[in-house]
């Protein structure tokens, strides 16, 4: 099993809907998490942390729940310049970071 | 925050050839760590890259394959040996500067033919 399993997608959605994608980690001694954003051939680039009683930067709403070990995201009023992977970002202990595969965000005129 | 540069940002090589990726912080970081992004897959930690000692590998990666230095607490090289077509991806250099945010390096698309 991944450690970090997230809905490849794509969603494809118009300009000013929402999106909301989840993901799903394994190892439940997970301290901290992120929404990395990766836009093509590009590195990743954090987006937004993710704290327990969830949080919002702007368009962005990042959800966690440790009980059924699952963080979500959600973007509203999407732009085009939204279209990217995003990728859940979990991090176990020494720093080290597990990645999900990536949720693909295609955001049309 | 810190800033990294990774170079080189693309090389095509020949296969049995070796290729060594620098990654350099603009300050001192804790940890730095080196991954690999296949075409169509999320990043793999192939190691940790410890500072004045040898690295710490994951499962399936061993230093004969890809020696890591890590001479200061800035500066980190990753060489991928005897390249086979296999081994063509993205590989991307990370650090942490205090905090949990991870910065990344540019990455490294390396082909090999």
């Amino acid at each position: 099993r991944k450690e970090v399993e997230q809905d490849p997608g794509p969603f494809n959605v118009p300009e000013g809907a929402t999106v909301a994608f989840n993901c799903t980690y394994s190892n439940s001694a997970s301290q901290s998490f992120f929404w990395y954003r990766q836009d093509c051939r590009k590195e990743p680039k954090l987006l937004m942390s993710v704290y327990s009683s969830g949080n919002e930067d702007g368009r962005f709403t990042a959800q966690l729940n440790r009980a059924s070990q699952y963080i979500s995201l959600l973007i509203r009023d999407s732009k085009l310049s939204d279209s990217a992977t995003y990728l859940c970002v979990v991090n176990g202990i020494d720093y080290k970071l597990s990645f999900g595969a990536g949720t693909t965000v295609t955001v049309r005129a | 925050s810190a800033v990294i540069s990774q170079k080189p940002s693309r090389d095509i090589c020949q296969r049995g050839t070796s290729l060594t990726i620098q990654c350099q912080v603009d300050s001192q970081v804790t940890m730095m760590f080196w991954y690999r992004q296949q075409p169509g897959q999320s990043l793999t930690l192939i190691a940790t890259a410890n500072q004045g000692s040898e690295a710490t590998y994951e499962s399936g990666f061993v230093i004969d394959k890809f020696p890591i230095s890590r001479p200061n607490l800035t500066f980190s090289t990753l060489t991928v040996s005897n390249m086979s077509p296999e081994d063509s991806s993205i590989y991307l250099c990370s650090a942490f500067s205090g905090g949990s945010q991870a910065f990344f390096g540019q990455g490294t698309r390396l082909t090999v033919v």
